[in-house]
């Protein structure tokens, strides 16, 4: 079936310090692959996606690629900020059907 | 600014005594989503509508039902809730068509639901 394996949190990281959390999946298909962003009591944000494999998606300093031949879609960002403290959550899309992965808390210390 | 908008914000309801949850939207999206979602986990389909077709999804237990009424809003009714139930539950939207697959989907903020 179709599935979504994220790295678990929380993930503590001084202010600056590069940031990797590790999305991997399983699907039948070509997905769409996303990163949202859940800040404290609120909805799910679009963070970045990626259409196809080799695409790189983009937004707010974080990148991931789309790596069918790992079948990952890893979230990067060089430089993280104490405002960049929140819950990621990966996930992919076959259809109208999205799927997500438990979310990875990160926390940003100054 | 076009936005899904969820109320309220925080729902307290009794055991057992039936509740609706709202969700509207501006963005003129043909799919509305209601997820639950509890502590730490993914969010959960709940089910899905495609223009005015339902889709629940086959672990939906039956004491979830929804309604749209028109494109712009969609309300989820717990029949009966219990305690297990206690959750954020999340609207979403998409653009979908046979053309335009794999569109990312667009949040509301979430009603929080607690059961006394």
């Amino acid at each position: 079936g179709n599935s979504v394996t994220q790295m678990e949190g929380p993930v503590t990281l001084s202010e600056e310090a590069f940031l990797t959390i590790n999305c991997t999946y399983t699907a039948t298909g070509y997905p769409s692959l996303f990163w949202y962003v859940q800040y404290p009591g609120e909805g799910l944000q679009l963070l970045l996606k990626a259409t196809k494999a080799d695409d790189k998606g983009s937004n707010k300093g974080f990148e991931a690629t789309y790596r069918k031949e790992t079948t990952s879609f890893h979230l990067e960002k060089g430089s993280v900020q104490v405002s960049d403290s929140a819950v990621y959550f990966c996930a992919l899309s076959l259809g109208l059907k999205y799927i997500f992965g438990t979310g990875t808390r990160l926390k940003v210390l100054a | 600014d076009a936005m899904v908008i969820q109320n309220p914000r925080y729902q307290v309801t009794q055991f057992g005594k039936p509740v609706t949850l709202s969700c509207s939207q501006t963005l003129n999206h043909n799919v509305m989503y209601w997820y639950q979602q509890k502590s730490s986990q993914a969010p959960k389909l709940l089910f899905h509508y495609y223009d005015k077709d339902f889709n629940n999804e086959a672990d939906t237990p039956d004491n979830f039902q929804s309604r749209r009424p028109n494109t712009s809003f969609c309300f989820l009714d717990i029949r009966s809730p219990g305690l297990g139930d206690a959750a954020m539950y999340l609207c979403a939207t998409s653009r979908g068509s046979a053309a335009r697959v794999n569109q990312p989907q667009h949040f509301g903020d979430g009603t929080r639901l607690s059961i006394l």
